[in-house]
């Protein structure tokens, strides 16, 4: 067990809705990390967050957008969905800003319909 | 552009054998690569990581070798057991760039009794 605890674990959906993942990190860990895993992609560097503040974004679509409350955890919202945002996204944590282990929740497999 | 490879895709090996699981970078500005496994239905789970000022580095019965002149990067797995079963993802950072990982596409590993 990581101690990062992804919600849901499966979210099924259909074209053109928008539905939001929630992360929360572990324990003291300031920093979050989104990424999307697809079979033709790999694992896919989205956004982070580092105590409440956006630090880098990836490859991220417009469509979607993120944020990091105050108590830390993370939501990454994804909106007018489409066949091909079908992934696994996972968030990561660490302690701090600089090079370290990013811990990884087991996921939300997102399927679109 | 910036990437992260691996040389063999699948690797089959006798339980007791040792495992060599090779990566190749790109971007010679990464100073801190990682490695992860991961196993079905669940997140990355870290393993080892080296930064750039050491060449090698131990665990319990995992090696990385980092050889910066060629940008190779390689995990050893001593005595590899069944559980080491999984898919093998060597990542890097984006060196100046920030801490976010790049991913290679990982090695799948398969470990027989």
């Amino acid at each position: 067990d990581s101690g990062v605890t992804q919600t849901p674990k499966h979210l099924i959906t259909a074209t053109g809705q928008r539905v939001t993942l929630r992360c929360s990190p572990r324990s003291g860990d300031l920093s979050v990390y989104w990424y999307q895993q697809s079979l033709d992609q790999g694992l896919q560097f989205l956004i982070q967050y580092y105590n409440g503040e956006e630090r880098a974004k990836g490859n991220i679509l417009e469509r979607f957008s993120a944020q990091q409350f105050p108590d830390l955890h993370s939501e990454l919202n994804l909106s007018s969905l489409e066949l091909g945002d079908s992934a696994l996204y996972f968030c990561a944590s660490s302690p701090h800003e600089g090079n370290q282990p990013q811990h990884f929740g087991d996921g939300t497999r997102l399927s679109i319909l | 552009g910036e990437s992260v490879g691996l040389h063999l895709p699948t690797l089959s090996v006798q339980e007791g054998d040792n495992s060599i699981i090779n990566c190749a970078y790109s971007n010679s500005a990464s100073d801190y690569f990682i490695w992860y496994k991961q196993e079905s239905g669940k997140g990355p789970q870290f393993i080892i990581d080296i930064r750039s000022n050491m060449d090698k580095r131990q665990g319990q019965r995992v090696t990385v070798l980092l050889n910066k002149t060629v940008k190779h990067l390689s995990l050893q797995i001593a005595a590899t057991q069944p559980g080491d079963s999984a898919v093998y993802f060597c990542a890097e950072n984006k060196g100046q760039a920030g801490t976010a990982l790049i991913f290679g596409k990982g090695t799948t590993l398969s470990v027989s009794s």
